[in-house]
């Protein structure tokens, strides 16, 4: 078992709609949890972190975690084509070593 | 703020030549270290973290080396090249929370 995992995709969704895109962790102790965004050929950017049970909002964003079902979600509201992106979830794992998803890749249709 | 350079953006090398990829940070002081690589379509592999100057740990046993000769510059080398080293470079830093920031990252290809 990956110690995260996130569906491939791609995702596919129109212009406007809500994207969601999921993520499981292995390691129960895990205590910090990461998207990041990754446009074609160039390198990540943070853009939520979220360390606590629950929702968490910025601005389209929002990123949900639920430790007891070891899965984080995140949501983008009213998509735009620029969300157009892989999407990396990244979990603290044990040894305070940051361990990546491979990713899952969202397209935005006009 | 704070801001992390990487260089070169793209070096094409053939096997058997070394290896040397820099990374610095600017506005902040001992930060926590990291050097990743993204094979192709692929999600990113740990290869390297420093703590402190000199202070290199390794997470994957390969050609590759680590060093951290000042507070805030790592360096990835190799002595030889080998086909698989071929990818996409990337150096992290991280402060006091877990969070990490990475750099725009070095795209590697060995012939």
């Amino acid at each position: 078992q990956k110690e995260v995992e996130q569906n491939s995709g791609p995702l596919s969704v129109p212009e406007g709609a809500i994207a969601s895109l999921n993520c499981t962790y292995s390691d129960r102790v895990s205590q910090s949890f990461f998207w990041y965004r990754q446009y074609s050929g160039k390198s990540p950017e943070l853009i939520m972190s979220i360390y606590s049970n629950g929702d968490k909002e910025d601005g389209r964003f929002t990123a949900q975690l639920n430790k007891a079902s070891q899965y984080v979600s995140l949501l983008i509201r009213d998509s735009q084509p620029s969300d157009s992106a892989t999407y990396l979830c990244a979990v603290i794992t044990s040894g305070s070593r940051l361990t990546f998803g491979e990713g899952t890749q969202l397209t935005v249709n006009p | 703020s704070q801001t992390i350079h990487q260089w070169p953006a793209t070096l094409v090398q053939p096997v058997g030549s070394p290896l040397s990829l820099e990374c610095t940070v600017e506005g902040t002081s001992n930060p926590n270290l990291y050097w990743y690589r993204q094979a192709a379509g692929r999600g990113l592999q740990l290869l390297f973290y420093s703590i402190g100057i000199d202070q290199i740990s390794s997470e994957v046993p390969q050609n590759l080396s680590a060093s951290r000769p000042q507070d805030r510059q790592f360096i990835l080398s190799s002595k030889k090249l080998l086909l698989s080293d071929s990818g996409f470079y990337l150096c992290a830093w991280s402060g006091g929370a877990n969070e990490q920031f990475f750099g725009p990252g070095t795209r590697l290809t060995v012939l």
